[in-house]
């Protein structure tokens, strides 16, 4: 079967850094999604990887190890408003999301 | 209005209740989705609509009855609803399904069946 696999819930201090994992197995694999939703809100894009290596945007930064099925989400400096969940995806070979979850993100002063 | 909108935002309905959700894009996309977002659990892929044709039904219970009347209208038929199927509705959109694209998600319906 399918399934992706992340945290349920990290607690991280305002100015840190955070690394959110996520492994994945799938049929077929067209490209991986970083989502972000704050409670109560509509998820929102954050990142796409479908060749491996480390993606840079700003203060996230998103990786894919293609060969071994595995996903982070870095976030640096930490802010308040980071404060939500981070939902992973895999686009399958049927171009259909697989979701994960999602790992919520508590930031504390 | 930009993106994708729903209404109602929120929604509480007894068991024998027939309502409707609307989801509306303006983004000129191809494709729209159902989701279901339970707590702690993956977003439920309902049902999926390309060109107002009906492409995805990932054996949903016949209370659950979709609509298309356009590409840029998407509605979510209720009735008979049971406590359990209580959780956020998301609509989304995408360009097309025939390669990778994001996928713009609507606000959610947050619907509680008492």
């Amino acid at each position: 079967g399918q399934n992706i696999d992340q945290p349920t819930e990290m607690t991280a201090t305002e100015g840190a850094i955070v690394q959110i994992n996520c492994t994945y197995q799938t049929s077929g694999f067209n490209g991986l999604f970083w989502y972000q939703q704050h409670a109560g809100e509509a998820p929102t894009f954050l990142s796409y990887n479908v060749l491996d290596g480390l993606e840079e945007k700003g203060r996230f930064s998103s990786f894919l190890s293609r060969s071994k099925g595995y996903s982070y989400l870095l976030l640096k400096e930490l802010q308040m408003k980071d404060s939500a969940s981070y939902l992973c995806a895999v686009m399958d070979s049927n171009y259909q999301l697989i979701w994960g979850a999602g790992t919520k993100l508590i930031i504390k002063p | 209005e930009t993106g994708v909108t729903q209404t109602p935002r929120h929604l509480v309905m007894g068991m024998t209740n027939k309502k409707s959700l609307k989801c509306e894009q303006h983004l000129g996309h191809n494709a729209m989705y159902w989701y279901k977002q339970s707590a702690k659990k993956p977003l439920e892929l309902m049902f999926v609509y390309s060109l107002e044709e009906r492409v995805e039904n990932n054996s949903v219970p016949s209370r659950f009855s979709p609509e298309c009347p356009n590409s840029s209208h998407l509605f979510l038929h209720l009735h008979t609803l049971q406590p359990e199927d209580s959780a956020l509705y998301l609509c989304a959109s995408s360009p097309g399904l025939d390669r990778t694209y994001e996928q713009y998600f609507g606000p959610g319906t947050r619907l509680t069946v008492t």
